[in-house]
């Protein structure tokens, strides 16, 4: 099974609506993130999570909110989508040991079009 | 702001050849990892080297730390059709919360 499942894989939504996508991770991780991909332009960072009670704005969070509901879930919401969100979405966890980040595993992606 | 930049954007090569692609940045770094992704799919860590580290292999992979030039280089010897994907770098800043931010990516076209 995979360390980092994201739900849904695809969605097609309308301008207004509200959405969620949602990220489950088995790594034991701490540190969650969104990042937002778009051609050209790399991966952006939304939000970030260093543990349950600890949530953290990124570069391109206007627009966004998210909850950490465990240490296994970090979810990301979209209030009200715009089609200029329409994207591919990661969830990402990586650890922290010794004062010193690791690794990030990356989810397989939500393709999200706001229509 | 991205703070790592991949160069070249894209790169297109036969198999059998190396292909390098380089990764430049602003701030001083604690860690940078390489990263590939397969269209459309998701990030596969490819290789982490430290700020303290200058060269590290995985395989065919070989990753260079220069940290006096604020940049890295990636090179694939003996490239397949397999590798054909993109590359991204990413670096966190040292004496920040170590957040990886992420580079534009090379475009990596393997020809048969």
């Amino acid at each position: 099974d995979a360390d980092v499942t994201q739900t849904p894989r695809n969605r097609i939504t309308k301008t207004g609506k509200r959405i969620m996508l949602e990220c489950s991770q088995t790594k034991g991780h701490d540190r969650m993130y969104w990042y937002r991909q778009d051609p050209g332009l790399g991966l952006r960072l939304i939000y970030y999570s260093f543990d349950v009670k600890d949530i953290n704005k990124g570069e391109i969070s206007d627009g966004y909110s998210v909850s950490r509901q465990a240490q296994a879930k970090f979810s990301l919401s979209l209030e009200s989508a715009i089609p200029n969100q329409t994207a591919l979405y990661f969830c990402a966890t990586s650890d922290f040991t010794s004062g010193r980040q690791e690794t990030q595993y990356f989810g397989p992606g939500t393709r999200l079009l706001v229509l | 702001s991205q703070q790592g930049e991949e160069d070249p954007q894209a790169l297109s090569i036969q198999e059998g050849e190396n292909a390098t692609m380089n990764c430049s940045y602003k701030t001083s770094i604690n860690n940078l990892q390489w990263y590939r992704q397969n269209s459309g799919r998701g990030l596969v860590h490819l290789i982490l080297i430290r700020s303290n580290e200058r060269e590290k292999h995985s395989g065919r992979l070989r990753v260079t730390l220069d940290t006096s030039k604020k940049s890295s280089s990636l090179l694939i010897t003996a490239s397949r059709a397999a590798d054909t994907a993109s590359y991204f770098c990413a670096t966190d800043s040292s004496g920040g919360s170590y957040i990886p931010t992420f580079g534009r990516g090379t475009s990596l076209i393997v020809h048969p």
